[in-house]
């Protein structure tokens, strides 16, 4: 069983669309993040939700707490963009827990 | 401001034989964990610490040690290596619980036991 799943698993786009990953789960939460894990390896923390939505530059990340949902979108995707975006949840029940999506795996295109 | 710092970056060890993944910050956070990342797996716990002295398991404790004597510092320890210790590993602290902000990685340690 797992308690976040992300949506597409991998994604090419071509520079310049717009791009949407999902992220389903199935736990009550306190916060939501969004991590993006560059090849190398290195993770950074993009946002964190508790409700509604956040944007940072060309990054918008939404989440609906009622219906266990969030979304992560790029405007006018570039290639330094390709990375693989890990959504994941802190639960209501466990403070120190996180649940992580396995990730979806963006590349694009120039 | 260094952050999260882990070392080494990469190591190889024969099955049987213990080693100490290091892990350092130097932003004063209380919070710090240990995850591993398996291919096509999301991210699992091994250990947390909420503050020195404060350490506590997550949901793949076995294999493993931590110890916390101070803030800046969180060992993970390897007792006796397995190949299903093979994985890439990360660090990563913050302020408080996991759905506080200022949440930090370290940039992992890829291990292989052969």
């Amino acid at each position: 069983k797992n308690e976040v799943e992300q949506s597409p698993q991998n994604l090419t786009a071509q520079e310049g669309e717009f791009i949407t990953i999902n992220c389903s789960y199935s736990v009550g939460i306190s916060a939501l993040h969004w991590l993006q894990q560059h090849p190398g390896g290195g993770i950074v923390s993009l946002f964190m939700l508790s409700s509604g939505k956040k944007k940072h530059g060309r990054l918008i990340a939404t989440i609906n707490i009622q219906e266990k949902h969030s979304s992560l979108h790029i405007t006018a995707s570039h290639p330094r963009d390709s990375a693989v975006y890990i959504c994941a949840v802190s639960p209501s029940s466990t403070g120190n827990q996180f649940y992580f999506g396995t990730g979806t795996s963006l590349t694009v295109i120039p | 401001n260094a952050g999260v710092t882990q070392t080494p970056k990469f190591r190889i060890l024969k099955i049987g034989q213990s080693m100490t993944l290091q892990c350092t910050q130097d932003m004063n956070h209380n919070y710090m964990y240990w995850y591993r990342q398996d291919p096509g797996m999301g991210l699992k716990l091994i250990y947390y610490s909420v503050g020195a002295g404060i350490t506590d398991k997550g949901e793949v404790p076995n294999g493993y040690n931590v110890s916390r004597s101070t803030t800046e510092d969180f060992p993970l320890r390897l007792e006796l290596a397995a190949p299903s210790q093979t994985s890439v590993y990360f660090c990563a602290s913050s302020y408080s619980g996991q759905g506080a902000i200022g949440y930090t990685f370290g940039s992992g340690t890829r291990l292989t036991v052969v």
